[in-house]
């Protein structure tokens, strides 16, 4: 079945260390992104990208890398600069244009311990 | 840039009756999508419903129909006969025709429903 896979569904990390989550979808389609989800909170854009080798940040990019190298992928990299990375993690795709609906993965809980 | 505001942190609603989450929004733009969706304990997020800013008349998808009050820049969720499994979250969102990487999110509706 189409869809899109996050991994890993948790993590723990050390202060100071990096992490990378993953994110894979079957779609074919060419643009997705990644949120962030903090309690009371709505979901926050981190990055997003429209093409394979092409990002953007989006409102909250600081402490966070990602790469687009092939078109079905789309890593997120939490970084030792992020001040505040305990989160939840949600990464999505959508066709590009037409303000069609984002499809999501079920994302991955990040615990700095 | 768009905001968009739901005004209910919470909501609890009786089985198989009905409740009516609110959302409103902030845009200059005239043409958007609307969309809420739902986020149950597992955590991943399903449209429930979608609606374009150009049509006038409401969208419905079985239970779940919405009031677009364009000129208000509101957008409700009215959920019929709620069941057990409405229990989640639901996030009202606004994406823009004009730039099509702005999805703007709610704060969120927790809904419980009671047996």
């Amino acid at each position: 079945d189409g869809g899109i896979t996050q991994s890993p569904k948790y993590l723990f990390r050390k202060e100071g260390q990096n992490v990378t989550l993953s994110c894979e979808q079957n779609l074919n389609h060419d643009a997705m992104y990644w949120y962030r989800q903090d309690p009371g909170q709505g979901l926050r854009l981190i990055y997003y990208s429209q093409i394979v080798n092409d990002f953007q940040k989006g409102d909250i990019a600081e402490g966070y890398s990602v790469s687009r190298e092939k078109k079905e992928s789309f890593p997120l990299t939490v970084t030792s600069a992020q001040k505040n990375p305990t989160a939840f993690y949600l990464c999505a795709s959508s066709r590009t244009g037409g303000g069609g609906e984002l499809f999501f993965g079920e994302g991955s809980r990040l615990t700095v311990l | 840039a768009q905001t968009v505001t739901q005004s209910q942190p919470e909501m609890s609603v009786q089985e198989a009756e009905t409740v009516t989450l609110s959302c409103t929004y902030d845009t200059s733009e005239s043409d958007y999508y609307l969309f809420w969706y739902k986020q149950p304990p597992s955590r991943q997020m399903i449209l429930v419903i979608r609606q374009e800013a150009y049509k006038q008349q409401n969208a419905t998808e079985n239970r779940f129909s919405v009031n677009f009050q364009k000129a208000a820049k509101s957008f409700s969720l009215k959920i019929s006969d709620s069941q057990l499994g409405d229990a989640a979250m639901y996030f009202c969102a606004y994406r823009s025709v004009y730039n099509n990487n702005d999805m703007r999110f709610g704060a969120g509706t927790r809904l419980t429903v009671k047996p």
